[in-house]
């Protein structure tokens, strides 16, 4: 199993830019989520889903979209890129049951933007 | 979700046991305790959770108080690996949400 994979690493847009962050799993996980990580902050939430077609907002989500048209992939589309969007985001997948479930993250791109 | 309150810092000798305290005095019923850590800046990595009883796998042990109020992780024998910083969390949910954690320095 890969895991989770995320692309690219590295990215590096003007303000204004659009872009897709790419997140794909091969667990077969049903749910999927989004965060950002400022400098020497906790990760927020951006969005999440918990099945094909089904998505949802997280804490910050504006800016963002996503969609999930198949189990293995979420991405991430900002829509018109912010230097506030400055940071490292990670995608993260788990099954989904009621006994509390081990969440597996990504390595993480990191953004600037310019 | 419950708050979580946990040191921002600690150090830790090499070989030693790490104990990381954590108060989450507002958690309900049904919400579970997680630990995930994040080293250096990668993605973080899901160490250990439990409910009501005691845990422990291979990489720690998590010990919960009877009234689940707060809980500590311990890792038995720190290496210079386990430099990392350390995420406790409560709640229900698939939705974790992150604080600040424990910095955890390993010393040689």
């Amino acid at each position: 199993n890969a895991g989770v994979t995320q692309t690219p690493k590295f990215q590096v847009l003007k303000t204004g830019q659009s872009m897709t962050l790419q997140c794909a799993q091969d667990m077969n996980h049903e749910y999927m989520s989004w965060y950002r990580q400022d400098p020497g902050m906790g990760l927020r939430l951006i969005h999440y889903s918990v099945g094909a077609g089904i998505t949802d907002q997280g804490e910050v989500p504006n800016g963002y979209n996503v969609s999930r048209s198949t189990t293995e992939d979420f991405p991430l589309r900002l829509l018109s890129a912010a230097p506030s969007q400055t940071s490292v985001y990670f995608c993260a997948s788990s099954y989904l049951s009621g006994a509390g479930n081990e969440q597996f993250f990504g390595p993480g791109t990191r953004l600037t933007v310019l | 979700d419950a708050k979580t309150t946990q040191p921002t810092s600690m150090d830790c000798a090499e070989g030693r046991a790490a104990n990381l305290p954590c108060n989450h005095s507002t958690i309900s019923g049904n919400e579970y305790v997680y630990w995930y850590r994040q080293i250096h800046s990668q993605g973080p990595q899901y160490i250990i959770h439990g409910l009501k009883n005691n845990e422990t796998n291979e990489m720690a042990s998590l010990i919960i108080t009877e009234d689940r109020k707060s809980s500590t992780l311990i890792l038995p024998h720190a290496t210079l690996r386990d430099t990392a910083v350390y995420y406790c969390i409560a709640q229900g949910a698939q939705k974790l949400v992150f604080g600040q954690g424990t910095r955890l320095t390993i010393n040689p």
